[in-house]
């Protein structure tokens, strides 16, 4: 299985910093005969299930604001809140899905 | 809008077996594929296998081979999670969750049931 590694496992920023979340996956989710990474973002608040925020890597999905972007190919990922807000404390999960679904093991976002 | 809604809270007691559905809404059933995810308290995610609502064919995470069965009934736009000889360790919360995909096997997961918290307990 491909194993996926998020850093850091939990972050405190002011309201309006810039988040910076990173995964790296064990070997490539870059597919080459579509040059599609296979990378999925998720949100998850307390209590909730997680939410999708980013597919193929960097496409945002319908209604997700455009604070949030996913970037990065082949193994290395990288998921940014522009301007942190209150409503964005949660849990940031990656997920490849090139191969056997795996996720990352989460990224804590608090407000410091 | 589309939704899964899932099955109420299970207590149940080492060695049992447990059956979680997931009814869709809002959308062709068979047109995309339910994927079935487990979060013990605190933890991350694990997925645990998927099916093709329009075939019934499914395929299982390694980790649970030979103890979880996916099922669909098409009529009702339902899926189910049976999940064998269980113990402490299975104690957590159940997600089916939609392929956002059209016919993608392997793709996001796009939306989630809102979740079943399973206990296992003596």
């Amino acid at each position: 299985d491909i194993v996926m590694t998020q850093s850091p496992d939990s972050l405190a920023l002011s309201l309006g910093e810039r988040a910076t979340i990173n995964c790296k996956s064990s070997r490539s989710v870059l597919y080459s005969s579509n040059n599609m990474n296979y990378l999925a973002w998720y949100q998850q608040k307390p209590g909730q299930p997680p939410k999708l925020l980013i597919y193929w890597a960097s496409i945002r999905e319908s209604g997700v604001p455009d604070r949030f972007s996913g970037s990065g190919s082949g193994t290395d990922f990288t998921l940014t809140i522009s301007s942190l807000q209150a409503e964005d404390v949660a849990v940031y999960f990656c997920q490849q899905y090139y191969t056997t679904l795996t996720f990352g093991g989460g990224t804590k976002v608090e407000i410091k | 809008q589309v939704q899964l809604m899932q099955s109420g809270a299970e207590v149940k007691k080492p060695g049992a077996s447990v059956k979680v559905s997931c009814q869709a809404s809002g959308y062709t059933f068979t047109d995309h594929y339910i994927h079935w995810v487990r979060q013990a308290p605190g933890q991350g995610l694990e997925w645990m296998g998927w099916i093709n609502p329009n075939t019934g064919g499914t395929v299982y995470a390694q980790n649970f081979q030979g103890r979880v069965t996916v099922t669909r009934d098409t009529s009702i736009g339902t899926a189910y999670m049976d999940l064998s000889s269980l113990t402490s360790d299975d104690t957590a919360v159940y997600y089916c969750a939609r392929g956002r995909d059209i016919n993608i096997r392997w793709g996001s997961f796009d939306p989630w049931g809102q979740g079943t918290l399973v206990t296992v307990s003596s």
